[in-house]
């Protein structure tokens, strides 16, 4: 049981380019969210998936666009990167239901910057 | 001003100190909190929650919510070099989305 997994670990990109980074969890949650953690912002939403087949906006989606492949998958691409996006993304599951506190299952993150 | 506001610290501590985080917010309808701990280079985890007011103890870790002062807290009795980590405090009124706080850094020096 690996739990959530992300891929890559580390990336580094020059402005402009373009990357999808991976998310995938086997823990057979409904709900998955991107998250970037920035030093003294904490954790900000950009977009969260509540069951596959939907997706919606968070905090910050500009600049973000993401895919739920299916259930197990949710993929985060950035079609053309800034330095602004220079972050540490976080993948997390939960098996959330209304009215529930919604514990929420994180990966290991992806360490991006964008020169 | 932020939803939910966190010292971000360092906050460095000796071994066996009583360690007292804590954050405020700003939406009076909150109903989940939560404290997240984060080791460095590492993904974040639940180490606990609590449901509207009051207090919930889990061994060395206690929580605490205020909903008429809109403070929460978490203290660490005992406090141990392996509980260096960065806390973060989450809260949501209907679960599907949390709100986090910037996370306080903690330093246990042995």
């Amino acid at each position: 049981n690996a739990g959530v997994t992300q891929t890559p670990k580390f990336q580094v990109l020059k402005t402009g380019q373009s990357m999808t980074l991976q998310c995938a969890q086997d823990m057979n949650h409904n709900s998955m969210y991107w998250y970037r953690q920035d030093p003294g912002m904490g954790l900000r939403l950009i977009y969260y998936s509540a069951s596959e087949g939907t997706t919606d906006k968070g905090e910050v989606p500009n600049g973000y666009n993401v895919s739920r492949l299916n259930k197990r998958e949710f993929s985060l691409r950035l079609e053309s990167a800034a330095p602004s996006q220079t972050s540490v993304y976080f993948c997390a599951s939960s098996d959330w239901n209304a009215g529930d506190k919604n514990e929420q299952f994180f990966g290991p993150g992806t360490r991006l910057t964008v020169l | 001003q932020k939803e939910v506001e966190q010292d971000p610290g360092p906050l460095s501590v000796p071994e066996g100190a009583i360690v007292s985080l804590n954050c405020t917010y700003s939406n009076s309808a909150f109903q989940y909190f939560m404290w997240y701990r984060q080791y460095s280079r590492k993904g974040p985890e639940l180490l606990m929650y609590t449901y509207s007011s009051g207090n919930k103890e889990d061994g060395r870790f206690t929580a605490q919510v205020d909903k008429s002062s809109k403070y929460i807290s978490l203290f660490i009795r005992d406090s141990q070099p392996s509980d260096s980590a960065t806390y973060l405090c989450a809260m949501t009124l209907y679960g599907n989305k949390l709100v986090f706080g910037a996370g306080t850094i903690l330093r246990v020096k042995s």
